[in-house]
C-alpha cells in the first residue's frame, strides 16, 4: 500500500512563526499535492509540484511557499503564520493525472 | 472556473436506510471523477469513474457517472453507523489537479 506520511498530527505555532509540514511519501509517486480543509469550504488546493524542484501554485498560495528536494518529499512552509492559517493541512499523492490521490493523515495546525 | 458541487451538505438517516448522494460538475476536460470517504482523518478512496452509464460497485456502496448530465451519484444501502463520515466528490480537470466538491456529512443513527 502507498503510504504518504505527514511528520506531525496536531501543531500549536505563534504568530510570525516560521512553520514547515513536511510530507513524504513511499511509492515513488509523481505528483504531490498541498491542500488545506476548513469547515464550509472543503478542500482548497494550495501548492502541486508535478515533478523535483518543480512548483506551481494552487488556488490560494498566498503565505506559502514549497520545496520538493527530493521526488518523495513535499514540503510546505508558512513563511510567518498568521491566525488564519489554523486549519486542517492535507498532504496528497499520485502516480500520474490518471490516477486518484492517496492522502496523508493531515495535520491539524492552530497559529495563536 | 471549474466548480464541484454535492448536495445535500448534510443528512441523517437511520441504520438500515438506503442513501443517494449527489455529485454535480463544470469541469474543462473532463478527465474523471473520485468518491472519498473521511472519518476524523485523511480521505480514503473509494471509486474512480470515467465512463458514463458504468456502475461501479463495492459492497453495500455503488456508484454511477452520467457524462451527458455532469452528474454522479453514490449509493449507500442497508447504512450502518460505521458508514457515518463526510463523502468527498472530486473531479479531475484540464490542469491534472482534482477539484473538490465541500463534502456530504452522513450521520447514521442506531
Amino acid at each position: 500500500d502507498v503510504k504518504v506520511t505527514q511528520s506531525s498530527r496536531y501543531l500549536v505555532k505563534r504568530t510570525g512563526e516560521k512553520v514547515f509540514l513536511e510530507c513524504v511519501q513511499d511509492m515513488d509517486h509523481e505528483n504531490m499535492f498541498w491542500y488545506r480543509q476548513d469547515p464550509g469550504l472543503g478542500l482548497r488546493l494550495i501548492y502541486f509540484s508535478y515533478d523535483v524542484k518543480m512548483k506551481e501554485k494552487g488556488d490560494i498560495p498566498e503565505g506559502y511557499s514549497v520545496s520538493r528536494e527530493k521526488k518523495e518529499r513535499f514540503s510546505l512552509i508558512l513563511e510567518s503564520a498568521s491566525t488564519n492559517q489554523t486549519s486542517m493541512y492535507l498532504c496528497a499523492s499520485r502516480k500520474g493525472v490518471h490516477y486518484g490521490y492517496t492522502f496523508g493523515s493531515g495535520t491539524r495546525l492552530t497559529v495563536v | 472556473e471549474d466548480k464541484v458541487v454535492q448536495s445535500p451538505l448534510s443528512l441523517v438517516v437511520h441504520e438500515g436506510d438506503t442513501v443517494t448522494l449527489n455529485c454535480s460538475y463544470e469541469v474543462t476536460n473532463f478527465r474523471s471523477l473520485l468518491w472519498y470517504k473521511q472519518e476524523k482523518k485523511a480521505p480514503t478512496f473509494l471509486f474512480m469513474l470515467t465512463s458514463s452509464g458504468i456502475e461501479k460497485k463495492s459492497g453495500r456502496l455503488s456508484s454511477i457517472l452520467d457524462k451527458k448530465e455532469l452528474f454522479s451519484i453514490l449509493n449507500i444501502t442497508a447504512t450502518q453507523t460505521g458508514d457515518s463520515a463526510v463523502y468527498l466528490c472530486a473531479v479531475g480537470g484540464s490542469q491534472g489537479n482534482l477539484i473538490f466538491g465541500k463534502g456530504t456529512k452522513l450521520s447514521v443513527k442506531p
